[in-house]
């Protein structure tokens, strides 16, 4: 099993392009969720899904659009790119049984200049 | 939105060291606490996930506890060694289940030094 993967690994975008961060699980995991690190900050939840069709907004998704087609994608897409969504984006994947432990991707760095 | 905060926000130790660091929640409607570890240029594993007010959790030179009635978890590490050196995040469910949505705090950098 791959677990959970992200590409691209790094990206530069200039002040309004945009792009989709990709993020695939091989677990069929129902949930996933997608985070932004910053310095000082931990991990702050942007979008979550918890089955295909089914998204939902976190602590700081202005600026994000999610959709979820399949349990096994989850695509992150930035509209607009602004310098304030540089950052370390994390994809993490998890399922209803249990108490909720999550599986985190490797990350994406993300400048906007 | 629930807060979740931890302390100190770093910490600096010389090999061998013993250490502890806290995280603090809202008591009320608790399901469970996640404890994170987070190595540079890696992801975030997990280290324990604790949902009973009592619990304790060990893994090597880690344990954590927690207490539910006063909202907070301790994590410590026995005999600091660099390896340790990450940062430690805890979470919570942002609702009273488990929902696939956590809410992180800070974290506790910690840098151990040989």
């Amino acid at each position: 099993n791959a677990g959970v993967t992200q590409t691209p690994k790094f990206q530069v975008l200039k002040t309004g392009q945009s792009m989709t961060l990709q993020c695939a699980q091989d677990m069929n995991h129902e949930y996933m969720s997608w985070y932004r690190q910053d310095p000082g900050m931990g991990l702050r939840l942007i979008h979550y899904s918890v089955g295909a069709g089914i998204t939902d907004q976190g602590e700081v998704p202005n600026g994000y659009n999610v959709s979820r087609s399949t349990t096994e994608d989850f695509p992150l897409r930035l509209l607009s790119a602004a310098p304030s969504q540089t950052s370390v984006y994390f994809c993490a994947s998890s399922t209803p049984q249990g108490i909720g432990e999550q599986y985190f991707g490797p990350g994406t760095r993300l400048t906007v200049t | 939105i629930l807060n979740v905060e931890q302390s100190p926000q770093s910490l600096h130790v010389q090999e061998g060291d013993s250490t502890n660091f806290t995280c603090s929640f809202p008591s009320s409607n608790f399901y469970a606490l996640h404890w994170y570890r987070w190595e540079t240029a890696k992801s975030p594993e997990a280290l324990f996930v604790m949902t009973l007010n009592g619990d304790e959790k060990k893994k090597g030179r880690i344990s954590a506890t927690l207490n539910t009635k006063e909202g907070y978890s301790y994590l410590y590490i026995k005999g600091s060694q660099p390896e340790d050196s990450a940062t430690y995040l805890c979470a919570l469910p942002g609702g009273s289940s488990n929902t696939g949505k956590l809410i992180f705090g800070q974290g506790t950098t910690l840098q151990v030094k040989p």
